[in-house]
Order: C-alpha cells, then sequence, then structure tokens
C-alpha cells in the first residue's frame, strides 16, 4: 500500500465549528489531493497540491480551505462546519501528470 | 464541464461468468483512463490504467479503451464472489493531472 494515512478516520463534531483533516505521506509524491464520496456523486474533488504552497480548487471547494506547508502534509480545513459537509474525506497522492492516484484510507466525518 | 457515466447496477452475474463493466466520458482530450475497485466501507484500490486504444490485459481483467466512441471498459473474466464492490471509473484530462470519477457500478458475483 501506497504510504497514506489520514487523520483523524472518525469525527463528530456540531455545526459552526472549524474542523481540519490531516493527510500526511512517506512517498514524496508533488501531488496531493482531497476528495469527498457521497452516495450518488462518486468522488469529487474538492483542492489540490502540486507542491508545497502551490493548490488549486476542485468542483466542491466553496466551505473548504487547504494549506501545504511541507511535501508530506496536506490539511484540509471546514471553516464552519454545515450539515452538507457530512460526508467520507479521501485523501490522494500522484507522482505526475497522468499518473495514478493512490488513496489514503478516509475520513468519516458526521457534522450534527 | 467534464463528465464520467457508469450505470449505477447493481450488476449481478454467477460465479465464473465474465462481468463487463461500461463508462462513457465527454472530454475527447482525456488521455488517461483508471478503473479502481472499492468494498464497502474501504477507500478506491487502483485495477488498471489503460492510456491507448485497445485492449490491455491483467490477469483476469482487461480494460477496454476507445477513444473515437468515448467508451471505456472493464471485463472481468472468471468471477469471483470476492470481485463483489463498485468499481469506479475515472478520466482525466489532456492538461494537468485532474481525475473526474464516475459515480460507479455496484457489481455482484452470486456463488
Amino acid at each position: 500500500d501506497a504510504g497514506i494515512t489520514q487523520s483523524p478516520r472518525h469525527k463528530v463534531t456540531e455545526t459552526g465549528t472549524p474542523v481540519t483533516l490531516r493527510c500526511h505521506q512517506t512517498e514524496n509524491h508533488r501531488y496531493m489531493y482531497w476528495y469527498r464520496q457521497d452516495p450518488g456523486h462518486g468522488l469529487r474533488l474538492i483542492h489540490y497540491s502540486y507542491g508545497v504552497k502551490d493548490t488549486d480548487k476542485g468542483e466542491v471547494s466553496d466551505g473548504y480551505s487547504v494549506s501545504r506547508s511541507k511535501t508530506e502534509d496536506f490539511l484540509l480545513t471546514l471553516e464552519s462546519a454545515t450539515s452538507s459537509q457530512t460526508s467520507v474525506y479521501f485523501c490522494a497522492i500522484s507522482g505526475g501528470d497522468g499518473e495514478t492516484q493512490y488513496f489514503g484510507p478516509g475520513t468519516r466525518l458526521l457534522v450534527l | 464541464q467534464k463528465e464520467v457515466e457508469q450505470n449505477s447496477g447493481p450488476l449481478s452475474v454467477p460465479e465464473g461468468a465474465i462481468a463487463s463493466l461500461n463508462c462513457t466520458y465527454s472530454d475527447r482530450g482525456s488521455q488517461s483512463f483508471f478503473w479502481y475497485r472499492q468494498y464497502s466501507g474501504k477507500s478506491p484500490e487502483l485495477i488498471m490504467f489503460i492510456y491507448s486504444n485497445g485492449d490491455k490485459e491483467d490477469g483476469r481483467f482487461t480494460a477496454q479503451l476507445n477513444k473515437a466512441s468515448q467508451y471505456v471498459s472493464l471485463l472481468i473474466r472468471d468471477s469471483q464472489p470476492s470481485d463483489s464492490a463498485t468499481y469506479l471509473c475515472a478520466v482525466n484530462g489532456e492538461y494537468g493531472n485532474k481525475l473526474v470519477f464516475g459515480a460507479g457500478t455496484i457489481l455482484r458475483v452470486k456463488s
């Protein structure tokens, strides 16, 4: 398995609370991604990073921010969690353009 | 907006049969095509990738790509109950490294 960990693996929080999810990789891959997965929608890209401090928005970026201060860590922050952000969040990594993405184990987030 | 379409299923096949999973995509500039398998409650894992028109075989799995018709398919020969999962098709564009995923096809292999 690709060396990707996500923390926490499960989280329950309340509406309006800020939440930060962490993705850590040991593969020294350039690209890192955050996706959310919801029934009927498949995987949707939230944000991605193509290097330290280099990030860009994905399809569903509203209400989310990201930071990447080190190659190995990519943080996803829900600035003020809403119930619509209840989902399973996956981090993925890739070595380069067009190359395979490998996924972390996921974080289940419940916003009450 | 790039789109990737899959039949949601479930697709039910008997053990030992060939399972055929299909995917169509809207962006003619797409260059890379991936099939992921996802068991319930788990993360997606790569099964196959294909870049060129034609067939690519790996064990019991064959990926087929037809860029002119904008479809990619996955054949699973000698299907086993352990193949029961959701299969995700993913496509990336001509530039950049973003993937667009289909919603997935649920496959059920009955023993």
